[in-house]
């Protein structure tokens, strides 16, 4: 079965700190996804990245980077010079594209990301 | 503006007094799906549609039903609510299940007393 986890319960940082947030994940399967969610505390959950399993480049967006490892079954996510807008929980998910997985995301419990001015 | 909506957003309720929670997406999306969020649990999927007329059970189905009569519909009906329903919903929907992203809707804070 697979399963997310996000060790990180609560992080919390001073304006211009960087920070990583961290998600390891189970799987059987060959061929999944991940993604990572924001959850602001207005309460919608706002899609960040989506990685396949094939390709384990990492990827920058602005003051985000996402660090994956397959060795490691870990998909980091990294904020370079944080924000007070950044603070939110992060969700990092898992997505298995086999039969029987119900193609649902499995989310980990999630991160509460408090950054202070 | 590509969205996914549902309505009503917040709702209080008695025991027993049927409810629906609507969700509705213009992407033309072919999955569609409901997740419950509860403290110290997370996010755990209700049911899920692979596209119209087909429909099955996610991980915590109990005490809820669906249908998807139309592809840009996916209600949410509790027959007969209880307290342990009390929860904060969210309707998603992707392109194809399992390998695109799912968009969320804004949630609806569901109350039964």
């Amino acid at each position: 079965a697979q399963k997310v986890t996000q060790a990180q319960t609560e992080i919390s940082v001073v304006e211009k700190e960087d920070v990583t947030l961290d998600c390891v994940y189970e799987t059987r399967d060959t061929t999944y996804y991940l993604f990572w969610y924001k959850q602001p505390p207005s309460g919608e959950l706002v899609f960040l990245i989506r990685r396949n399993s094939f390709d384990e480049q990492n990827e920058i967006s602005g003051r985000y980077s996402w660090n994956f490892q397959k060795s490691t079954s870990s998909f980091n996510f990294t904020i370079t010079a944080s924000q007070v807008v950044d603070s939110a929980v992060y969700f990092c998910a898992l997505s298995e594209s086999g039969g029987g997985s119900n193609y649902k995301l499995t989310f980990g419990k999630g991160t509460l990301l408090t950054v202070n001015p | 503006e590509a969205q996914v909506t549902q309505n009503p957003r917040y709702l209080i309720t008695v025991t027993g007094k049927k409810l629906t929670v609507t969700c509705s997406q213009n992407m033309n999306h072919e999955y569609m799906s409901w997740y419950r969020q509860d403290p110290g649990l997370g996010l755990r999927q209700i049911y899920y549609s692979m596209n119209v007329e087909v429909t099955d059970k996610g991980d915590v189905p109990e005490g809820y039903k669906v249908s998807r009569k139309e592809k840009r519909n996916f209600p949410l009906i509790l027959e007969s609510p209880s307290p342990n329903q009390t929860s904060l919903y969210f309707c998603a929907s992707s392109l194809v299940g399992g390998v695109n992203e799912q968009f969320f809707g804004p949630g609806t804070r569901l109350t039964v007393l």
